[in-house]
């Protein structure tokens, strides 16, 4: 299947700075790539889909000026957590899809390995 | 849009027991029904799906079951055996048109050796 790989793994940063997380597709292109949260023994949630070329489109309670999302190209796409907090802590996954646009969801997700962020 | 169900949260079943696990969703119009295992501090693997035009897929020990009137689909695992130890989430389109799944809140299956 289709490969999609997460960078970093982990991060540990101290409160008020920003961390930035890649997602990349190593052998298919995405349009639409998807960045979503879980917290311990919870399911994952949607934060938002990012769009190649065009703004996130973020779901509701998340700030989009504290998650930044940049989708450069058909390959990358970015989060950063800006002036993170504790309580931003997580461990933050990407997914993405071969192919985009479809009108029913018929496509295999797959997702990168995923960051742990540590804010102390 | 779609709202997914799934029950239960944690299951233990003895090493070569079955265990099923059960989601139910909101939009009859969702047409596909995936499920993923996703091991501790691992990524989401998908490891079977369904789509609405068929009742039931199998995969080995692994199998799918789709009730559309119910709106309610299932995972069973036969045979099981303690690397099936992960969660479980179900998932199913979030919208008319979606691009995207909602997952289900997951499933801790622990096989007892």
């Amino acid at each position: 299947g289709a490969v999609v790989s997460q960078h970093p793994s982990w991060v540990i940063c101290k409160s008020g700075t920003s961390v930035k997380i890649e997602c990349r597709s190593l052998d298919f292109q995405a349009t639409t790539m998807f960045w979503y949260r879980q917290f311990p023994k919870q399911s994952l949630m949607l934060m938002a889909t990012s769009n190649e070329g065009s703004k996130a489109t973020y779901e509701q309670g998340v700030e989009k000026d504290k998650f930044l999302i940049n989708h450069a190209s058909l390959t990358l796409s970015t989060l950063t957590v800006t002036s993170a907090h504790p309580e931003d802590s997580s461990f933050y996954i990407c997914s993405a899809r071969e192919l985009a646009g479809f009108r029913d969801f018929t496509g295999e997700l797959f997702f990168g390995e995923g960051s742990r962020l540590t804010v102390l | 849009g779609e709202n997914v169900e799934q029950h239960p949260s944690t299951l233990s079943v003895q090493e070569g027991d079955s265990a099923v696990i059960k989601c139910t969703y909101s939009d009859s119009a969702s047409n596909y029904f995936p499920w993923y295992k996703q091991e501790l501090g691992k990524r989401p693997q998908l490891i079977i799906d369904i789509r609405s035009n068929v009742g039931e897929k199998k995969d080995q020990r692994i199998a799918v079951t789709l009730n559309k009137t119910a709106k309610h689909f299932s995972l069973h695992i036969t045979e099981t055996q303690p690397e099936d130890s992960a969660v479980y989430f179900c998932a199913a389109p979030r919208d008319t048109g979606a691009n995207n799944l909602f997952f289900g809140t997951g499933t801790r299956l622990t096989v007892i050796p």
